[in-house]
């Protein structure tokens, strides 16, 4: 079957650099991406990677290992208003996207 | 804002009813996608539509059906509504031949069934 691990919560200080990771077992893979989403709010698009490496995005970095199917988001200096679900979902062969349950990032001052 | 709009924002009604939700893609985007929101749950997968045609189905019920129309807006039917069916509906598009597929969401509609 087809899989996305992703923690359930995480907790971080204002100000800190927090990374949350995602591996998945696919059939097939077409890409990867990073959405975030807040309560009650439409996920928004972060981070797309689908080569190998690190993607840096202001605040935000993605990086991929497709060779070990994995991934993690990384969010540096830490602001309140990041409080919010990070969600991590994986084009399969066929284009269909297989989304993880997505991680809940608390923020504390 | 993404581009993409849905109405209504929020719909209440009562068991055994019939709703319509209705999603307008990104201007320019062929695809769009159905999600389905329960509280504090993951996203899941209802059904796709590119140009009109149904291109993929997740987990929809035999009482959810949906179609995507000539000018690229598509509607949500959901019939015979149980409390369970109470939910967050997001909308998405994705633009055609990008090459990522990238799906731009719509603010959602809150359906609660009492």
């Amino acid at each position: 079957g087809q899989n996305i691990d992703q923690p359930t919560e995480m907790t971080a200080t204002e100000g800190a650099i927090v990374q949350i990771n995602c591996t998945y077992q696919t059939s097939g893979f077409n890409g990867l991406f990073w959405y975030q989403q807040h309560a009650g709010e439409a996920p928004t698009f972060l981070s797309y990677n689908v080569l190998d490496g690190l993607e840096e995005k202001g605040r935000f970095s993605s990086f991929l290992s497709r060779s070990k199917g994995y991934s993690y988001l990384l969010l540096k200096e830490l602001q309140m208003k990041d409080s919010a679900s990070y969600l991590c979902a994986v084009n399969d062969s066929n284009y269909q996207l297989i989304w993880g349950a997505g991680t809940k990032l608390i923020i504390k001052p | 804002d993404s581009g993409v709009t849905q109405t209504p924002k929020h719909l209440i009604t009562a068991t055994g009813q019939r709703v319509t939700l209705r999603c307008s893609p990104r201007s320019g985007d062929l695809s769009v996608y159905w999600y389905q929101q329960s509280l504090d749950q993951g996203l899941q997968f209802l059904i796709q539509y590119y140009n009109g045609e149904e291109r993929a189905k997740g987990n929809i019920l035999e009482r959810f059906s949906a179609q995507q129309f000539p000018d690229l807006h598509s509607e949500l039917n959901l019939s015979s509504l149980e409390l369970g069916d109470s939910a967050l509906y997001f909308c998405a598009s994705s633009p055609p031949r990008d090459g990522t597929d990238t799906q731009y969401f719509g603010p959602g509609t809150r359906l609660t069934v009492l």
